[in-house]
């Protein structure tokens, strides 16, 4: 049974570039995270989907983060252009909730450590 | 905005010897849930609460929500180097759209 799938697992990219990261939730999950992880800031919420519709993005940083689902088995996390600062490890993680009631357990995938020299 | 804090940020224990965690919040919760980062993986869910009061076990894991559902705790008896890691709580505020804000860990280290 596969669990969440991210890629790539790796990235290493100049400032200026384009990143893609990539995230495929376990079949059958409605709600799907993105989170941000860093030494300094620790767990961070980027933005949330439920039924492929953003519920909460106040997490994104600025307008170089833009993230899409177009459907229920595929999500990408896009940083354009990239910066040094956005180095961290990108979590994706997908659970099957419902708006407003009682959270259930997200499942995280192995995450993506990004590198932006 | 909303916030959960936890402590400490660091703990090193001996291994034998008990450890605990702690979680607040400054708005009351709808459930509390607990997850585990080993170093270099990823968060791993434990348990969630949702009671009032609600205490969780889990071999030598004891996991509380407290009675006004605003903090918890997670506290392992007798250590052991397999329990390395980060330990993560994360709240569901009320009212909130379903959405889980993580505390910043406590990471422990296990002595042999």
């Amino acid at each position: 049974d596969a669990g969440v799938i991210q890629s790539p697992r790796h990235e290493v990219t100049e400032m200026g570039q384009e990143v893609t990261l990539r995230c495929k939730p376990i079949s059958g999950h409605n709600s799907l995270f993105w989170y941000r992880q860093t030494m300094m800031r620790g767990l961070e919420l980027l933005i949330y989907f439920n039924n492929n519709v953003p519920i909460d993005d106040s997490g994104m940083p600025e307008d170089r983060f833009s993230a899409k689902m177009p459907n229920a088995s595929f999500s990408t996390l896009k940083i354009q252009p990239s910066e040094p600062r956005d180095s961290a490890v990108y979590f994706c993680a997908s659970s099957f909730s419902t708006l407003g009631t009682s959270g259930y357990e997200q499942y995280f995938g192995p995450g993506t450590r990004l590198t932006v020299t | 905005g909303q916030q959960v804090m936890q402590i400490p940020q660091y703990q090193h224990v001996q291994e034998g010897e008990d450890f605990t965690t702690y979680c607040n919040s400054s708005t009351t919760l709808s459930n509390i849930q607990w997850y585990k980062q080993r170093p270099g993986g990823h968060p791993v869910f434990l348990i969630q609460l949702v009671k009032s009061g609600e205490v969780k076990k889990q071999k030598r894991l004891t996991f509380q929500f407290g009675e006004a559902k605003k903090n918890s705790s997670l506290h392992i008896t007798a250590t052991q180097t397999t329990d390395v890691g980060t330990y993560f709580c994360a709240g569901l505020h009320r009212g909130s759209q379903g959405n889980l804000i993580f505390g910043k860990g406590t990471k422990l280290s296990v002595k042999p």
